[in-house]
């Protein structure tokens, strides 16, 4: 059974930072891993999927890697800003099931 | 382009009430539509999903049940709720296939007195 694990539980950074969230997940074989965000009290906004056959993606200041073989991704957030804070979730996409890890939440200080 | 809408946003009820939380997806066709439950503090949990009207698979054993009663309506219910049902759901949209990403609405909080 697919487990996802997202370390820090929770991070905060000054503005400005470079950071780096990550998400493990034990079983390789997966069709995708797509970021999400979820804003307090709100659904899930998608970031970057990130197909299993490719290494990273970006999109704006925003790049996720994934390395199938170890079973780990990350999502690299450059010059975070206070807009940015957020639950960062990852995701995994198996055979038609999709798993979620706990998520990340992330606090941006002005 | 497609959307997805639920409703109600916030929902209070005593325990032993009955339930149904709708969604709906507009601007696409035959999507596949999915429930998740989101606890405090943990991840999401896939609750059902359906790929077509009246097919529906159930993840985990519960005081849940889901029905499609139109191609891109998705209902959850429950007969009586339990303190355990609350709980902040989500729903969700994908095309048809094994690799389509999903899209979510914006989800419902249930509180159980």
């Amino acid at each position: 059974k697919q487990e996802v694990t997202q370390i820090p539980a929770a991070l905060s950074v000054p503005e400005g930072e470079n950071l780096v969230l990550n998400c493990s997940f034990t079983d390789s074989a997966i069709y995708n891993l797509q970021w999400f965000r979820q804003d307090p009290g709100k659904g899930l906004t998608s970031l970057l999927l990130i197909q299993s056959s490719q290494r990273e993606q970006t999109s704006g200041r925003l790049n996720a890697s994934l390395d199938k073989s170890s079973g780990r991704s990350t999502l690299y957030i450059a010059a975070s800003q206070p807009g940015d804070s957020a639950t960062y979730l990852c995701a995994v996409m198996g055979n038609n099931d999709m798993r979620f890890g706990a998520g990340t939440r992330l606090t941006v200080k002005p | 382009s497609q959307t997805i809408h639920q409703w109600p946003a916030t929902l209070v009820q005593p325990v032993g009430s009955p339930l149904s939380l709708e969604c709906t997806v507009e601007g696409t066709s035959n999507p596949n539509l999915y429930w998740y439950r989101q606890a405090a503090g943990r991840g999401l949990q896939l609750l059902f999903y359906s790929v077509g009207i009246g097919q529906i698979s159930s993840e985990v054993p519960q005081n849940l049940s889901a029905s499609r009663p139109q191609d891109r309506q998705f209902i959850l219910s429950s007969k009586k709720l339990l303190l355990s049902d609350s709980g902040f759901y989500l729903c969700a949209w994908s095309t048809v296939g094994v690799n389509q990403p999903q899209h979510f609405g914006d989800g419902t909080r249930l509180s159980i007195l």
